[in-house]
């Protein structure tokens, strides 16, 4: 009963396509994060919610938008996806200053 | 710049050696967790630390604010511990945003 989960957990997008990834929580935090994992850089914040209808830029938000519709729902948006978004993505849920992951999105843009 | 810094980038152990993964930060900071990571997997969290130190098992966290770094200190190394060590700060900015570190890199030889 995993608290984080991620869908999908493998994408592969055409250039210009538009991807959605959800991500979804049990633990009832008000706070979500949105993450992508490169080699060299890190994880990175790209955005981040607050509670629900809440959203706000992290530091890598060009070419991304966030929807929070939900206590439990937090999705990444990207309306023109680029070859440059290829990543692993990952969510987290946090209260306290703690954060707790899903398992992470492969996102392949071609 | 980096707010983050991790060291060493990597290290490797025979199985039974102690190791010590030290994490620096730049700015001030309210809190910082420590989490592990295998190849293509989630992050598991290890220790929620703002200050002093932790213990579970073979694992010691030490965390001094005023400092600003924290440690992580591994006994009796084991195969099973081969992964990425990764640390993240909570930022002292009034939101409960992170900055993580790139990382250390930990192989454990039998």
């Amino acid at each position: 009963e995993a608290a984080v989960t991620q869908s999908p957990r493998n994408k592969v997008a055409v250039t210009g396509g538009k991807v959605t990834l959800s991500c979804n929580q049990t633990n009832n935090h008000n706070n979500m994060y949105w993450y992508r994992q490169d080699t060299g850089h890190g994880l990175r914040l790209i955005h981040y919610s607050y509670g629900a209808g809440s959203t706000e830029k992290g530091d890598i938000p060009d070419g991304y938008k966030a929807s929070r519709p939900s206590q439990e729902n937090f999705s990444l948006i990207l309306e023109l996806a680029t070859p440059s978004q290829t990543s692993v993505y990952f969510c987290a849920s946090g209260e306290g200053g703690e954060q707790y992951f899903g398992p992470g999105t492969r996102l392949t843009v071609l | 710049g980096q707010q983050v810094q991790q060291s060493p980038a990597s290290l490797v152990l025979q199985e039974g050696e102690n190791a010590e993964l030290q994490c620096n930060f730049s700015t001030s900071l309210n809190s910082m967790q420590w989490f592990y990571q295998r190849p293509g997997g989630s992050l598991v969290s290890l220790f929620y630390n703002p200050s002093g130190t932790k213990q579970s098992g073979r694992l010691t966290s030490t965390t001094v604010i005023k400092e600003r770094r924290s440690s992580l200190h591994i006994s009796s190394s084991q195969t099973t511990d081969s992964g990425t060590y990764l640390c993240a700060m909570e930022r002292d900015t009034g939101y409960q945003n992170f900055y993580f570190g790139k990382g250390t890199s930990l192989t454990v030889i039998p």
